[in-house]
């Protein structure tokens, strides 16, 4: 299956503070990624929809402003917590679409003090 | 708005034998696909199985099967031979791949599936 890279893996910050997690395609192109929120046993939540050159497309109640999304190239895709707060921690992951098929990062554990 | 409900927070099975997982959905579209997929303690997300609706025939993926019933809108998932590797939280999920930016993946709860030794 195609390989998608997501990094950091964990990240410790203080409150008040930005935080940027990349998510790459290593081998395709991906003009649409995808961006999940998951907390401790419960199913993933889509936040907002990563295009390619143009702007995100965000998911009702997630705001636009708290996490900035860039998708500058076709591999790769950035999601910024903004102003972090311990509400925001969390585990993030991205995925992107190859085919019919959705491809995971492994994620990243956000942990705001 | 599409929906996917699964049933059963938590499961158990022993080794080497068959477990069931349940998944039911509610869409109006007619073509779709619909996913299993397993997230281990890792919690890395790795794609078990994938059904498009518009083929009658169920997948299978070596000890993993599908019951697609389309007029049912069910989609369970048969892990046969169930092997200590196969703990793991398990979601089904569906997208319209169709719908361009609206492409989304649509998770179900997830059901906590514990193989015992």
């Amino acid at each position: 299956g195609a390989v998608v890279s997501q990094h950091p893996s964990w990240v410790i910050c203080k409150s008040g503070t930005s935080v940027k997690i990349e998510c790459r395609s290593l081998d395709f192109q991906a003009t649409t990624m995808f961006w999940y929120r998951q907390f401790p046993k419960q199913s993933l939540m889509l936040m907002a929809t990563s295009n390619e050159g143009s702007k995100a497309t965000y998911e009702q109640g997630v705001e636009k402003d708290k996490f900035l999304i860039n998708h500058a190239s076709l591999t790769l895709s950035t999601l910024t917590v903004t102003s972090a707060h311990p509400e925001d921690s969390s585990f993030y992951i991205c995925s992107a679409r190859v085919g019919g098929k959705l491809f995971f990062g492994s994620g990243t554990q956000l942990s705001v003090l | 708005a599409q929906t996917v409900t699964q049933s059963q927070p938590e499961m158990s099975v022993q080794e080497a034998e068959t477990v069931t997982l349940s998944c039911t959905y509610d869409t109006s579209e007619n073509n779709y696909y619909l996913f299993w997929y397993k997230q281990p303690p890792s919690r890395q997300m790795i794609l078990v199985i994938r059904q498009e609706a518009y083929k009658q025939q169920n997948a299978t993926e070596n000890r993993f099967s599908v019951n697609f019933q389309k007029a049912a809108k069910s989609f369970s998932l048969k892990i046969s031979d169930s092997q200590l590797g196969d703990t793991a939280m398990y979601f089904c999920a569906f997208m319209n791949p169709y719908g361009g930016a609206t492409n989304k993946l649509i998770f179900g709860t997830g059901t906590l599936l514990a193989v015992q030794p």
